[in-house]
């Protein structure tokens, strides 16, 4: 299976800061890859899809880049509602999705 | 709108089983395919098992492969997991998730539903 390593797995930043959260893959992808935010309590959240694709209805400071094995969630200038835990995800091979485990971002 | 709404979660002792369903509304279901995410207390998101569209083709992690199976019944719009020989491992929140039209992304989750597996 294909693994994929998210860093930092906890990041501390403040309102308005430019943040970045790496994944990298054990093995080539594309650009098979989403990211997901997920509060405390609650289902995770579609960001990004095919590695830069935004989903409807999130805001364009999240944005997605990367391709192969190596890739970025950067949110441009992070709000309080930015405050939650970020997944990055690959779905090239079908039949066998996983994640990375996680980057919490905390202030 | 999209709605998931997962049920039959509870406490199960090992190796018993389990049936979760889901019940889905606000879109054509039969025209897409399905998974079941789960995430045990405390850590990550791990992929369970899909189903297509029609039903005709599953998948498994291989930490279910064996005890769960994934079904599917598009005329009432309803997805079954059922769980055999249930392990403590298994504990986790169980979501019904939406696979997006064109992409493999998940664009649409349910609240969850919990299962404990303890004796």
């Amino acid at each position: 299976d294909i693994q994929m390593t998210q860093s930092p797995s906890t990041l501390s930043a403040s309102v308005g800061d430019r943040v970045t959260i790496t994944c990298r893959a054990s093995q080539r992808i594309s650009s098979l890859l989403a990211w997901y935010q997920q509060k405390p309590g609650k289902a995770p959240k579609l960001l990004i899809y095919d590695a830069s694709s935004l989903q409807s209805g999130v805001p364009s400071r999240f944005s997605g880049s990367g391709s192969g094995t190596d890739f970025t969630l950067t949110i441009s200038s992070l709000q309080p509602d930015d405050f939650a835990t970020y997944y990055c995800q690959q779905y090239d091979t079908y039949g066998a999705w996983t994640f990375g485990q996680g980057t919490k971002v905390e202030i | 709108q999209v709605q998931l709404v997962e049920s039959g979660g509870g406490v199960v002792q090992p190796e018993r089983s389990l049936r979760l369903s889901c019940a889905a509304s606000g879109f054509t279901f039969r025209n897409y395919a399905m998974h079941w995410v789960r995430q045990a207390p405390g850590k990550g998101l791990e992929w369970v098992a899909a189903i297509s569209y029609s039903g005709s083709d599953k998948y498994y992690a291989d930490s279910v492969k064996g005890r769960f199976t994934f079904s599917r019944d598009n005329s009432k719009n309803t997805l079954y997991l059922q769980m055999d020989s249930l392990r403590p491992e298994d504990t986790a929140v169980y979501y019904c998730v939406r696979a997006k039209l064109g992409a493999r992304s998940f664009d649409s989750w349910g609240q969850g539903t919990l299962v404990t597996v303890s004796s």
